[in-house]
């Protein structure tokens, strides 16, 4: 089983809709979760990051956590085309602060 | 803040060269540094976790006398590519995080050894 599972995609979305990015993990003992978006080519941007059960909103993003059925969300509303990316889950790991990232889910908004 | 910067930014090599890739935290210190390759169409691959003052720690498959890293300071870590050779051409990107788990990463290394 891997550690991190994402929906490799692509996910289209048309532009103004809300795109809905899902990741489940497997190490409980994650309190720690981040995703990051990857343009094609370059490093990966911190755009979230949640450690509580529960919704955290900023600006056009929403994350959500559940830790009992250890799955994270990442919710895009009003998705642009700039937001076409790939999306990387990442608990923190149960050893120090090293990451796990799932493969990533690509996302394609369309105009 | 937490900017991350990377040099250089991309570098050719010959076959059996060694290339150095340093990695700053240019407004925070950073306790940590880490290292990543991703080769085209592939998620990040862990290399190697760095403290300062310390012994990097390696994953799993990688050569620590391939990859030499050194993190003399809380703002600088360097990676070294030991005898390149073409399967080493990749994206080397690495990271910094300090107190947390957030890691902010640089902008990226990418080698392509000849």
């Amino acid at each position: 089983q891997k550690e991190v599972e994402q929906n490799s995609g692509p996910l289209s979305v048309p532009e103004g809709a809300i795109a809905s990015l899902n990741c489940t993990y497997s190490d409980r003992v994650s309190q720690s979760f981040f995703w990051y978006r990857q343009y094609s080519g370059k490093s990966p941007e911190l755009i979230m990051s949640i450690y509580s059960n529960g919704d955290k909103e900023d600006g056009r993003f929403t994350a959500q956590l559940n830790k009992a059925s250890q799955y994270v969300s990442l919710l895009i509303r009003d998705s642009q085309p700039s937001d076409s990316a790939t999306y990387l889950c990442a608990p923190g790991g149960e050893y120090g602060n090293k990451l796990v990232f799932g493969a990533g889910t690509i996302l394609r908004v369309k105009s | 803040g937490a900017v991350v910067s990377q040099h250089p930014s991309w570098v050719i090599c010959k076959s059996g060269t060694s290339v150095k890739i340093e990695c700053r935290s240019l407004d925070f210190q950073a306790t940590t540094m880490f290292w990543y390759r991703q080769f085209p169409k592939q998620s990040l691959m862990l290399m190697a976790t760095s403290n300062e003052g310390s012994k990097a720690t390696y994953e799993q498959g990688v050569e620590k006398d391939k990859f030499l890293i050194n993190h003399a300071s809380l703002t600088l870590s360097t990676l070294t590519v030991t005898s390149a050779h073409p399967e080493d051409s990749s994206f080397y990107i690495c990271s910094a995080s300090f107190q947390g788990n957030e890691q902010f990463f640089g902008p990226g290394t990418r080698l392509t050894v000849l």
